[in-house]
């Protein structure tokens, strides 16, 4: 069963609008960590952000800003005034405590292209 | 500080051959994990390593085998290799207390014919 479901296979925006992408999680574990990695062109996986399960204190870094929200099991990113440079497949991911390898589990991606 | 490295950049197999893909961690990190990302869709964990001994592993077979070496690099191996192998393979490393907050590398894009 896919754990991280990404519903928006692609979102197209013009520079400076502000993008969000939706991300829906399953787990039955009670201590688990939501991340969201952006991967341009180049291939290289980057960290963007990091919140555990007991922190549903929603924060603003940057232009990236997180909600998270347990009742609905959702952790959106929201990217403020997109760039060009923002141009690149978002990926929300899961790590459970349960296995003791943490292991991220992705969701399938989100393609964002910013139009200039 | 190095980041995370991977050899080759690109790789071209053929069917039923086997490949070697190699990563060095980055500085201070002690655990490697490898995921397979096929075209189009989110990375696959393949397994992780920690202290030289497999630490946990995903839905892969076992033609798909890993080593990790007292520098803390790794290498991933396959066998016989198929044509749905063909795929972007990341490699992650990490601190063990932290072993979820992985820092991937460029990866190898291996393309089996």
């Amino acid at each position: 069963a896919q754990k991280v479901t990404q519903a928006q296979t692609e979102i197209s925006v013009v520079e400076k609008e502000d993008v969000t992408l939706d991300c829906v999680y399953e787990t039955r574990d009670t201590t688990y960590y939501l991340f969201w990695y952006k991967q341009p062109p180049s291939g290289e996986l980057v960290f963007l952000i990091r919140r555990n399960s007991f922190d549903e204190q929603n924060e603003i870094s940057g232009r990236y800003s997180w909600n998270f929200q347990k009742s609905t099991s959702s952790f959106n990113f929201t990217i403020t005034a997109s760039q060009v440079v923002d141009s690149a497949v978002y990926f929300c991911a899961l790590s459970e405590t349960w296995s003791n390898d943490y292991k991220l589990s992705f969701g399938a991606g989100t393609t964002v292209t910013v139009r200039a | 500080e190095t980041g995370v490295t991977q050899s080759p950049t690109h790789l071209i197999k053929t069917r039923g051959q086997q490949v070697t893909l190699r990563c060095s961690s980055q500085s201070g990190h002690n655990t490697v994990s490898w995921y397979q990302q096929a075209l189009g869709q989110g990375p696959q964990f393949i397994f992780q390593y920690y202290r030289e001994e497999e630490n946990g592993r995903g839905n892969f077979p076992p033609r798909f085998s890993g080593l990790q070496f007292p520098n803390y690099s790794s290498e991933l191996n396959v066998n016989a290799l198929e044509l749905d192998d063909s795929a972007l393979y990341l490699c992650a490393s990490s601190y063990w207390a932290s072993r979820n907050e992985q820092y991937f590398g460029p990866g190898t894009r291996l393309t089996v014919t």
